[in-house]
């Protein structure tokens, strides 16, 4: 399973745009990246999916550079409700392969 | 998205007694759920995978006879904490992979938050 790596928390004021990249260097062929958001007391939120290039939905955007060993999740104008731990996946979806959580990204969003 | 419903909540219980959480798939079939243990301030660590129709696989460390997980049907798997003691205490989640279209995305329940006396 591939072990990812990401900043242990970043700080942003509301309606600026935030970045958070992961590393993964050993991510293999049949591996997907996925971010989830966390709110205290809560299950993870699936926020993004993606393989390589560049995925957008209506909350987020996921950027995959061509050897896919990082990625950058990013949240157009944050706001307050945005404070939450982002964390970053990459594994098989496939079968039962489970995802295993590193320590993730605190945002922090400040008014 | 996918409906993952986890059940209760929240419960506080007595040392050594047993406690049920339920986990089910509301809108898709899942031959897989994952149940994951979360402590205050930190990620969620992951404790076993439940196999519809056969014997859950539990990660190193975690004692099988006493997280009791049982995957009986397509919908519904459910974990039994038995005799539990304080430093049982904490967040349980579960998730289950919805097997749409081409890659399937993982859903998670809403947590389960075990307090025991």
């Amino acid at each position: 399973l591939a072990k990812t790596t990401q900043p242990i928390s970043m700080d942003s004021y509301e309606g600026q745009e935030v970045n958070i990249t992961c590393s993964h260097n050993n991510i293999a062929t049949n591996d997907y990246i996925t971010w989830y958001q966390q709110f205290p007391s809560q299950g993870p939120r699936f926020i993004i999916q993606g393989y390589k290039t560049k995925v957008t939905n209506e909350v987020a955007s996921l950027f995959i550079p061509a050897d896919r060993k990082s990625s950058t999740l990013s949240l157009p104008r944050v706001s307050l409700s945005d404070t939450a731990v982002y964390y970053c996946l990459v594994g098989s979806t496939f079968g039962n392969t489970p995802l295993v959580f590193g320590k993730g990204t605190r945002l922090s969003v400040i008014a | 998205g996918a409906v993952v419903s986890q059940h209760p909540s929240r419960v506080i219980c007595k040392s050594g007694t047993s406690v049920k959480i339920e986990c089910r798939s509301l809108d898709f079939q899942a031959t897989t759920m994952f149940w994951y243990r979360q402590f205050p301030k930190q990620s969620l660590m992951l404790m076993a995978t439940s196999n519809e129709g056969s014997k859950a696989t539990y990660e190193q460390g975690v004692e099988k006879d006493k997280f009791l997980i049982n995957h009986a049907s397509l919908t519904l798997s459910t974990l039994t904490v038995t005799s539990a003691h304080p430093e049982d205490s904490s967040f349980y989640i579960c998730s289950a992979r919805d097997r749409g279209l081409n890659n399937e995305k993982l859903f998670f329940g809403s947590g389960t938050q075990l307090s025991v006396l």
